[in-house]
């Protein structure tokens, strides 16, 4: 079976700060890996996403991820935070062609 | 318009009372899914259907029936609504890959009181 832990249900970041979201899965097979964002009152938006192809995988908005297969981890980074990327972020695994399983969220605040 | 269409956006709705959510979506995808998002816990899923005559029965779907009327509606329904389905739900599609990931609406807060 599939699950995803994302550390820290809470970030705080000053603008301009390196924004890191961290997200560790288990799966019994290659996995897709999928980071989505949700603003308030919005449904939620593909960011990235990693199918098997580059383990360092780029978004939009600036947001990129790496898969690192030895350490189960799929952690969303961002150079510098910017107050429009404050919003939930979920990081989700899907074994291919199958259900995703969803991690609980990571609410990010960017503090000006 | 939008590839998934959830309605209505909100509904208030009475302990006891039957409510059904509707979604359809233009994007031509097999699969369809209902999740609901609570605060702390995340996504779950409700539902799922990979296709018209597929209902597949999700971790929480106890209280809730689902209906694939075509390949692009899905409707969930609650049955008699009760305080704790208090929450925001989610519909969801895929293609049959998952390679994409998924198109979600833009939910649906239903409050029962």
């Amino acid at each position: 079976a599939q699950s995803v832990t994302q550390l820290g249900s809470h970030v705080s970041v000053s603008e301009g700060a390196l924004v890191l979201l961290r997200c560790n899965y288990s799966s019994s097979v290659p996995p897709y890996l999928f980071w989505y964002v949700q603003y308030p009152n919005q449904g939620l938006q593909l960011l990235l996403k990693y199918t098997s192809a580059a383990t360092l995988v780029k978004g939009i908005n600036g947001f990129e991820a790496e898969f690192k297969k030895s350490e189960t981890s799929f952690h969303l980074t961002k150079p510098s935070a910017h107050m429009s990327d404050a919003a939930e972020y979920f990081c989700a695994v899907s074994d291919p062609g199958n259900q995703f399983y969803f991690g609980t969220g990571t609410s990010l605040t960017v503090i000006p | 318009d939008a590839d998934v269409t959830q309605t209505p956006r909100n509904r208030i709705t009475k302990t006891g009372k039957r409510i059904m959510l509707e979604c359809s979506q233009t994007k031509g995808h097999d699969r369809m899914y209902w999740y609901r998002q609570d605060p702390g816990l995340g996504l779950r899923l409700i539902y799922y259907s990979f296709d018209v005559k597929d209902i597949n029965k999700g971790e929480i779907s106890d209280g809730y029936s689902v209906s694939r009327q075509a390949q692009a509606k899905f409707s969930l329904s609650l049955e008699s609504a009760i305080p704790n389905q208090t929450a925001l739900y989610f519909c969801a599609t895929s293609d049959s890959t998952v390679l994409y990931g998924y198109t979600f609406g833009s939910g649906t807060r239903l409050t029962v009181v």
